[in-house]
């Protein structure tokens, strides 16, 4: 069993539905992060979680700590949303990473 | 700034050919790492460095290796390449594996 687990593994919807993609992770972490890999491949940052909840305009991120879940939600999707989202913990100074999310938002 | 550069993009090797991807960094990071990604598999990390000097193994480390001379440059060397490192490789750095990554564009690598 992967040390981290996303969910679901493709997610299509249509523009302006709100989205979630759900991460649990097995391990004890120091940090939990949420990479956005767009279609050409080039991997992007989009949080880093130790605690709480964050927001960065249509995306927002949260994490339980207890219960080992973290969430990603965007709100309004739009097409150009589309893209794999990862979800990786921080082990120390290793990273496991889950197999991520493929997001198609359609027009 | 640049942030991290990659080179080169593309790749192709013959199996027990030679070859070192590098990576370097403009932010002063002290951790770097190199994943590389497989279909099905995710990211999986392969060496990372916590400061010049210091370098430790990630999850898929054989077959590879790394030196950190300076804080700028991670090359990840292949000493004999095989048909299984056939994959995409990611350099990343940031202030700490805590801390925000910042990934290098990738290298397309292919081993016939």
């Amino acid at each position: 069993k992967n040390e981290v687990e996303q969910s679901p593994q493709n997610l299509t919807a249509q523009e302006g539905e709100f989205i979630t993609i759900n991460c649990s992770y097995s391990v004890g972490i120091s940090a939990l992060h949420w990479l956005q890999q767009h279609p050409g491949g080039g991997i992007v940052s989009l949080f880093m979680l130790s605690s709480g909840k964050k927001k960065h305009g249509r995306l927002i991120a949260t994490i339980n700590i207890q219960e080992k879940h973290s969430s990603l939600h965007i709100t309004a999707s739009h097409p150009r949303d589309s893209a794999v989202y990862i979800c990786a913990v921080c082990v120390a100074n290793d990273m496991r990473f889950g197999a991520g999310t493929r997001l198609t938002v359609k027009p | 700034n640049a942030g991290v550069t990659q080179t080169p993009k593309f790749q192709v090797l013959k199996t027990g050919q030679s070859m070192t991807l590098q990576c370097a960094q403009d932010m002063n990071h002290e951790y770097m790492s190199w994943y590389r990604q497989d279909p099905g598999m995710g990211l999986r990390l392969i060496h990372y460095s916590v400061g010049a000097g210091i370098t430790d193994q990630g999850e898929v480390p054989n077959g590879y290796n790394v030196s950190r001379s300076t804080t700028e440059d991670f090359p990840l060397r292949l000493l004999s390449a095989a048909p299984s490192q056939t994959s995409v490789y990611f350099c990343a750095s940031s202030q700490g594996a805590k801390n925000i990554q910042y990934f290098g564009a990738g290298t397309r690598l292919s081993v016939l």
